[in-house]
């Protein structure tokens, strides 16, 4: 699975968008990229995932680019709640099977 | 979405003893589940693979006879950490897939294991 990379901290003030970037260069054809969540001493919560074109669900939006190499997810009005780790995550299918955790960010939500 | 859950949430145990997390599937059959592991400030570590009726998967490093595995029903896998020393003390996690043509992993919430 392709590695990828993402800043290891960002802050957000309450109520405006975060946008968290994720590069994934070496992305292969058959690759989805995936975004979870960890808050505090919980388990991972999935967000979105993605094969080629945006996606938006209740929670977030996922922009990918046209080549693929980068992402951003977007949570478009931040709330306090939203402070957690978040995790981009490529894998091979849509079949998520093992899914390989990097450090993530570390978004603070502030008031 | 689907309800994956822990037990226990927390334990603690003294060294040289065996701790059982058992890892369920409420609301859906899983046929593989995964076990992962987490150190503070640390990302998840994956652990093993379990799959429904045969033997676990183990990631490069992780110790087959020291870690456990059991996946004897589509709901239940459990994770035994036998003979258990300060070192083994961790936040352990697993997920559960629901399989199908949309298949979508779900993470319990966690097990804090303290060995002293």
């Amino acid at each position: 699975d392709a590695k990828t990379t993402q800043p290891p901290s960002m802050d957000c003030a309450e109520g405006r968008a975060a946008n968290l970037p994720c590069n994934h260069s070496t992305i292969s054809g058959n690759e989805y990229v995936y975004w979870y969540r960890q808050i505090h001493s919980q388990g991972p919560q999935y967000i979105i995932h993605g094969l080629k074109n945006n996606e938006t669900n209740e929670m977030a939006s996922l922009i990918i680019t046209e080549d693929r190499k980068s992402s951003t997810l977007i949570l478009p009005h931040a709330t306090l709640r939203d402070t957690a780790v978040y995790y981009c995550i490529v894998t091979r299918s849509s079949n998520t099977g093992k899914l390989i955790f990097g450090q993530g960010t570390t978004l603070q939500v502030k008031p | 979405g689907a309800v994956v859950s822990q037990h226990p949430s927390r334990v603690i145990c003294k060294s040289g003893t065996s701790v059982k997390i058992e890892c369920r599937s409420l609301d859906f059959q899983a046929t593989t589940m995964f076990w992962y592991r987490q150190f503070p400030k640390k990302s998840l570590m994956l652990m093993a693979t379990s799959n429904e009726g045969s033997k676990a998967t183990y990631e490069q490093g992780v110790e087959k006879d020291k870690f456990l595995i059991n996946h004897a029903s589509l709901t239940l896998s459990t994770l035994t950490v036998t003979s258990a020393h300060p070192e083994d003390s961790s936040f352990y996690i697993c997920s559960a897939e629901t399989g199908g043509s949309y298949n979508e992993q779900f993470f319990g919430p966690g097990t804090r294991l303290t060995v002293l």
